[in-house]
């Protein structure tokens, strides 16, 4: 079965720091993959995702992110956080397997970026 | 704004009652869902339509139901609440993109 796994349940960093969320997932196949947000109290949000092409996808609030499909990873970083980055992110992966849409999910990443 | 409406935001039940949760996307999305989303447990599927007409279970679909009303409206509806259905329900819906468009969500309590 297809399995999403987040390496870091709980980050904490200072303003400016830079940021890197791990992200592995299992299939063989190809791969549709996506990082949302989830701000306090909000709804997930589309960070960015990837398809096919350039393995390093830009999102937004200057975040991106790598594909590696050798490592079947598909992490997410930004160089420099700010407080309003505090949020919990979550990484979905989706086969690309007939009309499937259903999405398999990370159990996400709470970060906190202290001023 | 084109997005996913869902309602009600809050809502408190008492043990034994039901309540339905109602969803509607106006994007034309041919696919729609219904998560719980518990600390530490991430999300977690209860039932999605891939497209109007159908609908399957996930991962956690025991006490809940649902209708696919026509392909704008999904609902949940809990039968008999009971405490464990304590959480922050969501429902999303996708179309060619395959990218997830969620609703903002629905607090419930059940005392």
């Amino acid at each position: 079965a297809q399995s999403v796994s987040q390496h870091n349940h709980h980050v904490i960093l200072s303003e400016a720091a830079s940021l890197e969320l791990g992200c592995n997932y299992s299939y063989g196949g190809t791969v549709n993959l996506f990082w949302y947000v989830q701000y306090p109290g909000q709804h997930l949000q589309l960070l960015l995702k990837y398809f096919s092409g350039d393995p390093l996808v830009k999102g937004i609030k200057g975040f991106e992110a790598e594909f590696i499909k050798s490592k079947f990873s598909f992490n997410l970083r930004k160089p420099s956080v700010q407080w309003s980055d505090t949020a919990e992110y979550f990484c979905a992966v989706n086969a690309q397997a007939g009309n499937n849409r259903k999405l398999i999910w990370g159990l996400g990443t709470s970060l906190a970026v202290n001023p | 704004n084109a997005g996913v409406t869902q309602t009600p935001k809050f809502q408190v039940l008492k043990t034994g009652q039901s309540m339905t949760l109602q969803c509607a996307q106006d994007m034309n999305h041919n696919s729609m869902y219904w998560y719980r989303q518990d600390p530490g447990m991430g999300l977690r599927l209860i039932y999605y339509s891939a497209s109007e007409g159908t609908t399957d279970k996930g991962e956690v679909p025991n006490g809940y139901n649902v209708s696919r009303l026509n392909k704008r409206e999904f609902s949940l509806r809990l039968e008999s609440a009971a405490p464990s259905q304590t959480s922050v329900y969501f429902c999303a819906s996708s179309g060619q993109g395959y990218g997830y468009t969620f609703g903002s969500g629905t607090r419930l309590t059940v005392v």
